[in-house]
């Protein structure tokens, strides 16, 4: 059964802490994602990558940033986390000639206190 | 700027009615995709259908079809005889050439309640 998976359902953090929010994909997927979804926002994109060490801002990328040291795994930084940054959190991972068609994740509901 | 607007934020419906979300997209491309995607309680998102610009074609999957309109800018979906298991948040999405077929943009989402 193939999956993403991210590494924490839920978090709690104090303002100012690094968070790191992983995610895995086991299918050999070139694209993954990492979205924030708020109630009446829908999903919002925050970074992408098309490629290891590659990439590329999203609509929201202002006070996170991203790693992709290996194909499988995609990792989502938040340097100082601060309250408005308390949401739910999705990877997703795509297949290039699958266009849009992405797998996501259960989610990553962090509170930043 | 490419945008997509859900106006329906919450429908409730008696089991095996018919129900229909909307959706509205913007876009300047004249090449571009649109999605829709479900959202069940368990909260994992799934790909439920994709649809390029040159493809007017509505499509039917059991009990779900989808009618696309370029002339509207719609992209509409409309559930038949509606079972529990369909309440969910459901998501229309876009994706443009001009920007990145892989960058989809999701609408704010439309939350169906089937009653039993």
């Amino acid at each position: 059964d193939v999956k993403v998976t991210q590494s924490s359902r839920y978090l709690v953090k104090r303002t100012g802490e690094k968070v790191f929010l992983e995610c895995v994909q086991d299918m050999d997927h070139e694209n993954m994602f990492w979205y924030r979804q708020d109630p009446g926002l829908g999903l919002r994109l925050i970074y992408f990558s098309y490629d290891v060490k590659m990439k590329e801002k999203g609509d929201i990328p202002e006070g996170y940033s991203v790693s992709r040291e290996k194909k499988e795994r995609f990792s989502l930084i938040l340097e100082s986390a601060s309250t408005n940054q308390t949401s739910m959190y999705l990877c997703a991972s795509s297949h290039p000639l699958s266009t849009g068609e992405l797998f996501f994740g259960e989610g990553s509901r962090l509170t930043v206190l | 700027a490419q945008k997509v607007t859900q106006a329906q934020t919450e429908i409730s419906v008696v089991e095996k009615e018919d129900v229909t979300l909307d959706c509205v997209y913007e876009t300047r491309d004249t090449t571009y995709y649109l999605f829709w995607y479900k959202q069940p309680p368990s909260g994992e998102l799934v790909f439920l259908i994709r649809r390029n610009s040159f493809d007017e074609q509505n499509e039917i999957s059991g009990r779900y079809s989808w009618n696309f309109q370029k002339s509207t800018s719609s992209f509409n979906f409309t559930i038949t005889a509606s079972q529990v298991v369909d309440s969910a948040v459901y998501f229309c999405a876009l994706s443009e050439a001009e920007t990145s077929y892989d960058k989809v943009i999701f609408g704010p989402g439309t939350s169906l309640s089937v009653i039993p």
